[in-house]
């Protein structure tokens, strides 16, 4: 079984705050993909990262930047000086072969609400 | 290059009422997926395909049905609608290679409502 958890369900900051997403996943297979998506208020889905179990490196893209860490099976996601746009809610995704299909599944979601 | 298309963008339907929800993807991906979105929660998956004639069950299939004729196509087909099955459709397609994922490409989705 596989199981993605976001356990901040809202989260509300103040323009140029950090703020830090968390996301910990559970999964019996060794070779996997994590992801972040964005939600913004207009509905679709914007991918924002993918990264594979056997790279650990955290990334860092403008203000965007992810931790992973296979030791706590996490897969942070932090907004540095956070703006009105990044406004949406956040899902990180897990992607596993089970009974050899590809299958992504995703948290619940977090929804940032970042206020001027 | 249009990616994954869906239509409609939006559809009210009566309770009993059936409709096919259209999903066509141009990248020549073998994988396709069927998720449904309902408030505060994440995506659900309803129906996967890794390929034309193959099609499977995800976690929520009950009242819906799909099909894979084309490498293109992923219909979904709602039989009988019910109120619980208003909620947001999105549909997906990614290339899968062995080990290497390729990532997944959402289509626009769909909103349901049913009255």
């Amino acid at each position: 079984a596989q199981k993605v958890t976001q356990a901040q369900t809202e989260i509300s900051v103040v323009e140029k705050e950090d703020v830090t997403l968390d996301c910990v996943y559970e999964t019996r297979d060794t070779t996997y993909y994590l992801f972040w998506y964005k939600q913004p208020p207009s509905g679709e889905l914007v991918f924002l990262i993918r990264r594979n179990s056997f790279d650990e490196q955290n990334e860092i893209s403008g203000r965007y930047s992810w931790n992973f860490q296979k030791s706590t099976s996490s897969f942070n996601f932090t907004i540095t000086a956070s703006q009105v746009v990044d406004s949406a809610v956040y899902f990180c995704a897990l992607s596993e072969k089970e009974g050899g299909s590809e299958k992504l599944v995703f948290g619940k979601g977090t929804k940032l609400t970042v206020n001027p | 290059n249009a990616g994954v298309t869906q239509t409609p963008k939006f559809r009210i339907l009566k309770i009993g009422q059936s409709m096919t929800l259209q999903c066509t993807q141009d990248m020549n991906h073998n994988y396709m997926y069927w998720y449904r979105q309902d408030p505060g929660m994440g995506l659900k998956l309803i129906y996967y395909s890794v390929g034309a004639g193959i099609t499977d069950k995800g976690e929520v299939p009950n009242g819906y049905n799909v099909s894979r004729s084309t490498t293109e196509d992923f219909p979904l087909r709602l039989e009988l609608a019910a109120p619980s099955q208003t909620s947001v459709y999105f549909c997906a397609s990614s290339l899968d290679r062995g080990l290497q994922n390729y990532g997944y490409t959402f289509g626009s989705g769909t909103r349901l409502t049913v009255v």
